[in-house]
């Protein structure tokens, strides 16, 4: 595997159902970012981790709860969601103190909530 | 706190042509990156191309170019020779910094190319 990789692809989830996404990166990065891409809107950043520690809480609601085990996996857990945030989750990781510190991105998970 | 426009939600371009996509920045920082990223139908977004806000000279990688005019605040993304596979969504995204090393990204709000044969 190479790059950014998140599983699943897909995801459709009841309101009461408990989940969680996972994002793994082969990069050798210390950065990992989650973010929400919804139709028509920009992507927002939800989440910032740094050597493992969370660096950054975009005024995420709790039911959006992140984990950081170690540099190269990040894990999104969902519980009792709304159908707004049926969206494209997308994981991106970097290498800050590199000149563009550009963010690479994973394919994304394809989430709908009924 | 920082904000980007791209004020084209949609462009037709034919094939071989060049194409300028705009973006315009607004922040109160000296010191900030411009990012700009390609996302196909598939989803994943693709870093194209960097400019950090005290280089002198115009970033480029391949056919791509950023146009970047410090005093009025835009980074436009120049694509030549445009290509059928160039046909995607284009974001223009400025980078910030968290206060922990890593730095988040605000992004546009897009523009969808179509190239034409």
């Amino acid at each position: 595997e190479t790059g950014v990789t998140q599983t699943p692809r897909h995801l459709v989830m009841g309101m009461t159902n408990k989940k969680s996404l996972k994002c793994e990166q082969h990069l050798g990065h210390n950065a990992m970012y989650w973010y929400k891409q919804s139709a028509k809107k920009p992507l927002e950043l939800m989440f910032v981790y740094n050597f493992k520690e969370q660096t950054e809480n975009n005024s995420v609601p709790s039911r959006f709860s992140p984990e950081c085990p170690n540099s190269s996996h990040l894990f999104l857990h969902l519980h009792t969601l709304q159908p707004e945030d049926s969206a494209l989750y997308l994981c991106a990781s970097s290498q800050p103190g590199t000149s563009g510190n550009e963010q690479y991105f994973g394919p994304g998970t394809r989430l709908t909530v009924t | 706190a920082q904000k980007i426009t791209q004020t084209q939600p949609g462009m037709f371009v034919q094939e071989k042509e060049a194409v300028t996509l705009d973006c315009t920045y607004d922040t109160s920082d000296q010191s900030y990156g411009l990012f700009w990223y390609k996302q196909p139908s598939s989803g994943e977004m693709i870093f194209l191309i960097y400019q950090g806000s005290y280089d002198e000279q115009n970033a480029t990688e391949g056919r791509y170019s950023l146009n970047f005019q410090k005093a009025r605040k835009s980074a436009n993304l120049v694509i030549s020779a445009s290509q059928l596979g160039d046909s995607a969504m284009y974001f223009c995204a400025m980078r910030w910094y968290s206060g922990g090393g890593a730095d988040g990204l605000t992004f546009g709000k897009g523009t969808h190319l179509i190239i034409q044969p």
